[in-house]
This record gives structure tokens, sequence and C-alpha cells, in this order.
């Protein structure tokens, strides 16, 4: 089945400092990819929507110069987080979806545990 | 808008018990109904789906029917296993976006 790769799966960094998780689709094209940040014992809360080579699209409360997506390739989204807080600690994941998916399951990367010190 | 409930956890059961978890959702249109499962530190993997009124999804043993009438799509497994502990989301997929419920963790004692 459709494989999604997200890397890296736990980062630790300082306060202040940009992390950037990549999320890649290793066997289809991801015309389309989601980002969702995951609080403790809660739900996902989906951040954005990005298609390949188009700006990201994000959701109410989310605010797009701390959260950057880049979807430049079909097979490549990246989430960098700049200037961590520490309330920015949170478990990330990524999902795709490929051209013509429709009401297709998404693919669902592992996800990456950030821990800003 | 769109929604989904699913009921709250923890749930704990011993190994070989019945397994339900409630699911209801709020929808325009005619949407599709997913279950995903999450293992600690993991990403959601799909358990199984339904397009349709009707349609029963099925997968490990586990089994899931879309009752438009009642909105629901509760998950049901007729004997669970240790390995079976993790947490569900009951999802819906409507209109290009997914809605997802709050997560129900399941506990499987041997």
């Amino acid at each position: 089945g459709a494989v999604v790769s997200q890397h890296p799966s736990w980062v630790i960094c300082k306060s202040g400092t940009s992390v950037k998780i990549e999320c890649r689709s290793l066997d289809f094209q991801a015309t389309t990819m989601f980002w969702y940040r995951q609080f403790p014992k809660q739900s996902l809360m989906l951040m954005a929507t990005s298609n390949e080579g188009s700006k990201a699209t994000y959701e109410q409360g989310v605010e797009k110069d701390k959260f950057l997506i880049n979807h430049a390739s079909l097979t490549l989204s990246t989430l960098t987080v700049t200037s961590a807080h520490p309330e920015d600690s949170s478990f990330y994941i990524c999902s795709a979806r490929g051209p013509g998916q429709g009401n297709s399951p998404l693919h669902f990367g592992n996800g990456t545990r950030l821990t800003v010190t | 808008g769109d929604s989904v409930t699913q009921m709250e956890g923890p749930v704990t059961l011993s190994e070989e018990a019945f397994l339900t978890i409630n699911c209801t959702y709020t929808a325009t249109g005619y949407p599709s109904l997913f279950w995903y499962v999450q293992y600690p530190g993991e990403g959601l993997q799909l358990l199984l789906k339904a397009t349709k009124a009707d349609d029963k999804g099925s997968n490990k043993g586990f089994e899931a029917t879309y009752r438009k009438e009642t909105t629901s799509f509760h998950l049901e497994k007729g004997s669970v296993q240790v390995s079976d502990s993790a947490v569900y989301f009951c999802a819906l997929h409507n209109f290009n976006k997914f809605y997802f419920g709050s997560g129900t963790k399941l506990n499987v004692k041997p």
C-alpha cells in the first residue's frame, strides 16, 4: 500500500531555534498533503493543506509565518516551525493523497514528536 | 459544520471480550466514514472504511456499518486481543476535508 515517510520521528530543540520536518510519499505522487498537530490525549487538529506547487492553505488560528509549509515536489512537503517555543511542543503528523483519489483514505506518516526546551 | 463524536475512553477490556466503540457524525451530503488506529508513538493507520449508507467496512476482525438513519459508524470486534490496545479514531470525509473524532483509547488486559 501507499507509504508516507516522516522524518525525524522525534526532535528536541532549544527555544528560539527553527525545526524542519519532512514528509515524503514513497510510492505515489502526493498532489495534496495535510499537516496535523496532535495534543496529548486529543484528536488531530488540521493545521494546513498544501497542494504541490502552490501556497498552503492554513486553518483558522494557525500562524502561517510560524509554521512554514513547502510542497515543492510531488513527493516532498516540509513543515518548518520557526522560532520554536515550549508551547510548540507537540506531535506533528503529515498525511498525503495522490491525484484522483477523491474520497480515498489519507496515508499518514508516523509523526514527529517535537520537544522545545 | 461537519463533525464526529465518539465515546470517551479509556475503554479497558479483558482479552477475548467484545468491543464496541460508538461513533456518530453530523454532515451534509454524502460523506465517507473511516476508522483509524494509532499505536503509541506512531501515526494513524487506516483500519476500515465505508463510502455509502449500509456499507460495512471490515478488517482484522473489526467491523463498522454506515448507518445513515442513525448517523452512526460504531466499531465492533467480537474478541479483542492485547495487541489491539491502541487509540481508535472515527473520521469523516466530506467536500475534500477530513474531520476526526477525539479518539478512544482501548486497553486490553491479558
